[in-house]
């Protein structure tokens, strides 16, 4: 079955510090893939996302994603963490023989130390 | 920019109340989406619909019914309230792949 894993629930990091949130996607063939945010209490942001090309995707609030095909996984990362990037993080993935409908992760969400 | 406005933020409702959550997009998207959002479950789709009067079912629709009559409006209806249906709702609109999501209502069923 076409899933989406994202193997950390939790992360911590310190502020400043850089960051990796890992996703896996287990697809017949390469899906478009996204990252969304969700800020406590609102609704999800898209970071940014990846249909073909080059595979290093660049998106908003200083995050990119690099897809690697070879490992079926497309993380997101980041150099510098702020703490205003205390949320949590979804990958998801689309693939149009799937009625056109997103599969989400089960999120990750990043707490910030000062 | 891409907007998604959901009626109410927050709803407090009683047991067998009838709810309504309402959506609407100003995108001029064909596809919108309800999901329901519970810790440590994730995101979960109810309904979808790809066109005015058009719906398909997700991957939990009982309990839930959807209505569209004008392209920029997605409702969600809950006929009879339970509180196993606290929960947020999050509504999505889409032109094909890319999902754009409005700010969720927090329902809280007593």
């Amino acid at each position: 079955a076409q899933s989406v894993t994202q193997p950390d629930i939790h992360i911590t990091v310190s502020e400043g510090a850089s960051l990796e949130l890992r996703c896996n996607y287990s697809y017949g063939a390469t899906p478009y893939l996204f990252w969304y945010v969700q800020s406590p209490g609102q609704g999800l942001q898209l970071l940014l996302k990846y249909f073909s090309g080059d595979t290093l995707v660049q998106g908003i609030k200083g995050f990119e994603a690099e897809f690697k095909r070879s490992q079926s996984s497309f993380n997101l990362r980041k150099p510098s963490v702020h703490w205003s990037d205390a949320a949590e993080y979804f990958c998801a993935a689309f693939h149009s023989g799937n009625t056109g409908k997103l599969i989400f992760g089960q999120g990750t969400t990043l707490q910030v130390k000062p | 920019d891409v907007k998604v406005t959901q009626s109410s933020r927050y709803l407090v409702k009683r047991t067998g109340e009838k709810v309504f959550l309402e959506c609407v997009q100003d995108m001029d998207h064909e596809n919108m989406f309800w999901y329901r959002q519970d810790p440590g479950l994730g995101l979960r789709l109810i309904y979808f619909s790809y066109d005015v009067k058009m719906k398909e079912k997700g991957d939990i629709p009982e309990g839930y019914s959807v209505s569209r009559e004008k392209k920029e409006r997605f409702s969600l209806i809950l006929e009879s309230a339970s509180t196993n249906q606290t929960s947020m709702y999050l509504c999505a609109s889409s032109t094909s792949e890319t999902q754009y999501f409005g700010p969720g209502t927090r329902l809280l069923v007593l």
